[in-house]
């Protein structure tokens, strides 16, 4: 079955320092993409950066960048340089190429940043 | 402003009670969506639809009801409501699921509570 694992409940990191949400991954499909999103406390859904399977580099988007190890079948988000606005929720999420755009969600993971 | 809205934000209902929450989306996707989230269990969709007139079951559909007569609007019914319904609710667009890549926009959720 497709599925999602996000292991960490919660997480705590320094403000400045960097920090890795884990992220892996149940498919036997060839053609799937990852996605990470956010959700602060006001409840709503922010896209971060996307990583598809034939991607030959590591997809970043200013300070997200996403560990992508086929391999493994994992794809972590890494938060450089954490702000106290990174403070939220995260959500790791696969998309698979023969299921049009439907989305299968991890758990979360709640990141605290602290000061 | 491109955007997916939801309406209403909050409703606190009692069982069995008939409502509707809209979705409207303003950025001529073909897909849309809605998800629930529950603590726990990160999202799970419950009904999409991948064009006008066309709508097919998520993984948890039990309780609801879609259509999607026009292409922006895609309202999410639940004929006879109950507690275990209590959940946040999410509504997304993308343009065509073609694309792997497409992200899905998400709207600013409604909260529900079923008593």
């Amino acid at each position: 079955a497709q599925k999602i694992t996000q292991t960490q409940p919660g997480m705590f990191v320094q403000e400045k320092e960097a920090v890795t949400l884990d992220c892996t991954y149940d498919t036997s499909d060839p053609s799937y993409g990852l996605f990470w999103y956010k959700q602060p406390s006001s409840g709503e859904m922010i896209f971060l950066i996307y990583q598809g399977s034939y991607d030959q580099q590591n997809a970043t988007e200013g300070r997200y960048s996403l560990n992508f190890q086929k391999a493994r079948k994992s794809a972590n988000l890494v938060i450089s340089a954490s702000q106290l606005g990174d403070s939220a929720m995260y959500f790791c999420a696969m998309r698979r190429g023969n299921q049009g755009g439907k989305l299968i969600f991890g758990q979360g993971t709640e990141l605290s940043v602290k000061p | 402003e491109a955007q997916v809205t939801q309406n209403p934000r909050y409703l606190i209902t009692v069982t069995g009670k008939k409502l509707t929450v809209t979705c409207s989306q303003n950025m001529n996707h073909e897909y849309m969506s809605w998800y629930r989230q529950d603590p726990g269990l990160g999202l799970r969709q419950i009904y999409y639809s991948m064009n006008v007139e066309v709508t097919d079951k998520g993984d948890v559909p039990e309780g609801y009801k879609v259509s999607r007569k026009e292409k922006r609007n895609f309202p999410l019914i639940l004929e006879s409501p109950s507690p275990n319904q209590t959940s946040l609710y999410f509504c997304a667009s993308s343009p065509s699921p073609g694309r792997m890549g497409n992200e899905q926009f998400f709207g600013p959720g409604t909260r529900l509570t079923v008593l």
